[in-house]
């Protein structure tokens, strides 16, 4: 399944900059898109998210970028801060309904150094 | 911080046999779900469960799995006959305004069949 592709599997940014992830998605009946952060032996937490009528949401030092027409959203952490270094995931809602199906892609680890 | 728990966090089990993964969702959330990622792969969408009924599986659902809600408070994952495919964690996630706005997720029960 391969309706949500995150291309990077990592990203290391020195602290104080702007990281910037990736998220591409082939599905056009996608409707909600979120972000999520994991930490090693703890579950994915939420982050943001953001509607496909919108193209853009910000939520303290992150902000989700929707391009529609490229099929494509980014997610970008400003400034980056060590204690962001985690896995982070797109995911894409799916099925009829609210039953709440959300597709992921595959992850991104970012690694922010002192 | 509510928190959805998860028990056990590590379960080894034998194929063949049946086992049974514990969560306890967030006491005022009404949607629950269960997501799996295979070491290495995806985080998938096992089911979606609202008003004591699935709301939506996936294919990786099938007959060999079941939820049940048995009390008001846990929610359970029943795997009948392990097999050796079905090693991975196990995440349980809860919801009070459906998908759009974001789970919790639990930290997981890492399943190993032997």
């Amino acid at each position: 399944d391969q309706q949500v592709k995150q291309n990077s599997p990592s990203l290391s940014v020195q602290e104080g900059r702007i990281s910037i992830l990736n998220c591409d998605y082939t599905n056009s009946m996608f409707d909600y898109f979120l972000w999520y952060k994991k930490y090693p032996a703890e579950g994915p937490t939420f982050l943001i998210s953001i509607s496909s009528i919108k193209d853009k949401n910000e939520d303290g030092r992150f902000t989700v970028f929707l391009n529609k027409s490229a099929k494509h959203l980014s997610l970008h952490i400003v400034p980056s801060q060590p204690g962001d270094s985690a896995v982070y995931f797109c995911a894409a809602n799916s099925g009829s309904g609210n039953t709440g199906k959300l597709i992921f892609g595959q992850g991104t680890t970012l690694q922010v150094k002192p | 911080e509510p928190e959805v728990t998860q028990t056990p966090s590590h379960q080894v089990t034998q194929m063949g046999q049946e086992v049974i993964l514990r969560c306890v969702p967030i006491s005022n959330h009404l949607y629950f779900y269960w997501y799996r990622q295979i070491l290495g792969q995806k985080v998938e969408f096992l089911v979606s469960f609202y008003n004591n009924e699935i709301s939506e599986k996936s294919e990786i659902f099938d007959d060999q799995f079941s939820v049940e809600r048995p009390d008001g408070s846990n929610f359970t994952l029943k795997i009948r006959s392990t097999k050796l495919e079905d090693s991975a964690m196990y995440f349980c996630a809860s919801s009070d305004k459906g998908y759009n706005y974001g789970y919790t997720f639990g930290s997981g029960t890492r399943l190993t069949v032997v």
